[in-house]
């Protein structure tokens, strides 16, 4: 069993939907958790962090962390096509710090 | 800042050749990660370091990868001989360990190919 899972999708939603992200974690040390977005044929960049259990916001975009299910989440309001990507979660911390332990990545398609 | 930066971006090489791919972090941080990305196995690590010295590498899958950080604003991950089940993106990334967050700062990635 993986460390962190995460559906791979592909999820098609039409513009304007929200759009819900989900990964589940086995790691109880994990305490910084993380989405990264990555277009087609790019790295990786960082959408957000959140640092152990809680709700962060930016915009149209919300994570959020429930440590005690061990259960995060990306919640994208008012999606565009321009957010048509691959979505990862990411996590680390225990023993693991200093490196990330990344989700398969789900495939998000905003059609117009 | 330029962001991290590898080199070559697109590598077509055939087996047993020696690959070595290239990364620049970005100024000032202090640790460096190198991953693979293939469509089976999503993102994996396989080597980081921390102030030039290797910490883990436990994610080097054999003995043909090697890496190594002479300096702290360069480093190398080779493959010698490759074989086709190495083609794979190979994504470096830095970040200033100790940060809130560890937020990890990726390259573009090489493309790698092993026919």
């Amino acid at each position: 069993q993986k460390e962190v899972e995460q559906d791979p999708g592909p999820l098609s939603v039409p513009e304007g939907a929200i759009v819900s992200l989900n990964c589940t974690y086995s790691n109880s040390a994990f305490q910084y958790f993380m989405w990264y977005r990555q277009y087609s044929r790019k790295g990786p960049e960082l959408l957000m962090y959140t640092y152990s259990s809680g709700n962060k916001e930016d915009g149209r975009f919300t994570a959020q962390v429930d440590k005690s299910s061990k259960y995060i989440s990306l919640f994208i309001r008012d999606s565009q096509p321009s957010d048509s990507a691959t979505y990862l979660c990411a996590m680390s911390g225990g023993t693991s710090y200093g490196k990330l332990t990344f989700g398969q990545g789900t495939i998000l398609t905003v059609h117009p | 800042d330029a962001g991290v930066i590898q080199s070559p971006r697109h590598e077509v090489t055939e087996m047993g050749q020696e690959v070595t791919l290239r990364c620049k972090p970005i100024s000032g941080h202090n640790s460096l990660f190198w991953y693979r990305q293939t469509m089976m196995r999503g993102l994996e690590l396989l080597i980081y370091f921390n102030n030039n010295v290797p910490i883990d590498d436990s994610g080097m899958p054999e003995d043909r990868f090697s890496a190594k950080m002479p300096n702290a604003s360069f480093s190398t991950l080779k493959i010698q001989p490759s074989e086709p089940r190495d083609s794979a993106v190979y994504f470096c990334a830095s970040t200033l360990h100790g940060q809130a967050g560890n937020t990890i700062y990726f390259g573009e990635g090489s493309w790698l190919t092993v026919v």
